[in-house]
């Protein structure tokens, strides 16, 4: 069965910091995404990986196929980056998604 | 790339009716995802489509679901009797192609009363 779990689950940083998420994945997924979602409710897409490293910004996305986990970094955090970040897996079809990780950026 | 809107943005409806939730407009895109999130729960695949033809659905997209592109613009989710664990966002995402990425709608909050 196809997993994707997150940590954390929760996250508090103050501005400034350099942040980390964490995403890991089971067999059969071949792609990883990883989405915003503010609490309006919309969801943004991030990055789509299947190996290596993205950067956009403040925001750097990595992944281990290997090993099957990617990293999401924020660099220099603002408090306007708080939100749900999730991972979610692809293969062919649709996404299994994590549950995602809250992370509020005080000032 | 053109955002995908949603409507309604919010319904809320009596426990037994029907609704319907359109993602609009759809260019060229021949994916199409219908997902939901139950509040504080994580999203949830129901339905895939490609070339008008449904593709792959989860266990949750059960006989009281439905989906169309009625005129190849458009695209819909029927509930035809609902449910109140129906209440959830809805999104529709869509992709251009096999291996790109994602565009998601900005939702359809439902409750069901």
């Amino acid at each position: 069965k196809n997993e994707v779990e997150q940590s954390p689950q929760n996250l508090t940083a103050q501005e400034g910091e350099f942040i980390t998420i964490n995403c890991s994945y089971s067999v059969g997924i071949s792609a990883l995404h990883w989405l915003q979602q503010h609490p309006g409710g919309g969801i943004v897409s991030l990055f789509m990986l299947s190996s290596g490293k993205k950067k956009h910004g403040r925001l750097i996305a990595t992944i281990n196929i290997q090993e099957k986990h990617s990293s999401l970094h924020i660099t220099a955090s603002h408090p306007r980056d708080s939100a749900v970040y999730i991972c979610a897996g692809g293969s062919q079809g649709n996404l299994i998604f994590g549950k995602g990780t809250k992370l509020s950026v005080k000032p | 790339e053109p955002e995908v809107t949603q409507t309604p943005s919010h319904q809320v409806t009596q426990m037994g009716q029907e609704v319907i939730l359109r993602c609009v407009p759809i260019s060229n895109h021949l994916y199409f995802y219908w997902y939901r999130q139950i509040l504080g729960q994580k999203v949830e695949f129901l339905v895939s489509f490609y070339n008008n033809e449904i593709s792959e659905k989860s266990e949750i997209f059960d006989d009281q679901f439905s989906v169309e592109r009625p005129d190849g613009s458009n695209f819909t989710l029927k509930i035809r009797s609902t449910k109140l664990e129906d209440s959830a966002m809805y999104f529709c995402a869509r992709k251009l192609e096999q291996g790109a990425s994602y565009t998601f709608g900005s939702g359809t909050r439902l409750t069901v009363v």
